[in-house]
């Protein structure tokens, strides 16, 4: 299986706030993985996905990037909406993989 | 606008069969391209990804939980089955189905479905 490797594990930020969260894959996935946002006690919400590309209606202060097997999801201006657990995961070999989770909160 | 629902048990016992039902509506899984995946989360963890079946009945499983797994569709019924056999207590989790697109992004969830393995 590939592994996700994603960090940090929990942040704590001032609205406003650039935020980066990582993910490494264990193996060279391309472009294969998607973002998606998770608040408490809801379903998770696709942001991103190929990588790169913003979902429909997502709003623009989020990005993501690549740069190898390494993965770079960015908050450019952190609000207090965008609490919530941030999950990587590939879908370049089966079984797709998640990350292990990034917690954003509020300093 | 697309919808999806969870259905089944909010409890079983070990040992016993899960059989949850994904029922849809806003697409159909007849359609070229439509794809409903199963994933799941033990409380206060990480995502796990199940199975999912694809328009043209083609399914893929979690190699680690392939000899537990069946997935299903009812076309007519816009509904996904998936069903998961000899039940444990680490199986407790929150059961999500999503629409996933052809490139394997899921962009439309259900709300979950809580399942407790328990004697």
């Amino acid at each position: 299986d590939i592994q996700m490797t994603q960090s940090p594990s929990s942040l704590s930020a001032s609205v406003g706030d650039r935020v980066t969260i990582t993910c490494q894959a264990s193996q060279d996935i391309n472009n294969y993985l998607n973002w998606y946002q998770q608040k408490p006690g809801k379903a998770p919400k696709l942001l991103i996905y190929d990588a790169s590309n913003l979902e429909t209606g997502v709003p623009s202060r989020f990005s993501g990037s690549r740069s190898g097997t390494d993965f770079t999801f960015t908050i450019s201006s952190l609000q207090p909406e965008d609490i919530a657990t941030y999950y990587c995961q590939q879908y370049d070999n089966l079984p797709l993989t998640f990350g292990g989770g990034t917690k954003v909160e509020i300093k | 606008q697309v919808t999806l629902k969870e259905s089944g048990p909010a409890l079983v016992k070990p040992t016993q069969t899960l059989t949850l039902t994904c029922t849809f509506s806003g697409f159909s899984l007849s359609t070229t391209g439509m794809r409903v995946s199963w994933i799941r989360q033990p409380p206060g963890k990480a995502l796990e990804w199940l199975a999912r079946i694809d328009w043209d009945d083609d399914k893929v499983y979690s190699p680690s939980l392939k000899p537990r797994l069946t997935i299903s569709k009812d076309t007519s019924k816009n509904q996904v089955v998936l069903t998961m056999t000899n039940m444990d207590p680490v199986d407790t989790a929150t059961y999500y189905c999503a629409r996933t697109t052809i490139a394997a992004a899921d962009d439309y969830w259900g709300q979950g479905t809580l399942v407790t393995v328990s004697s």
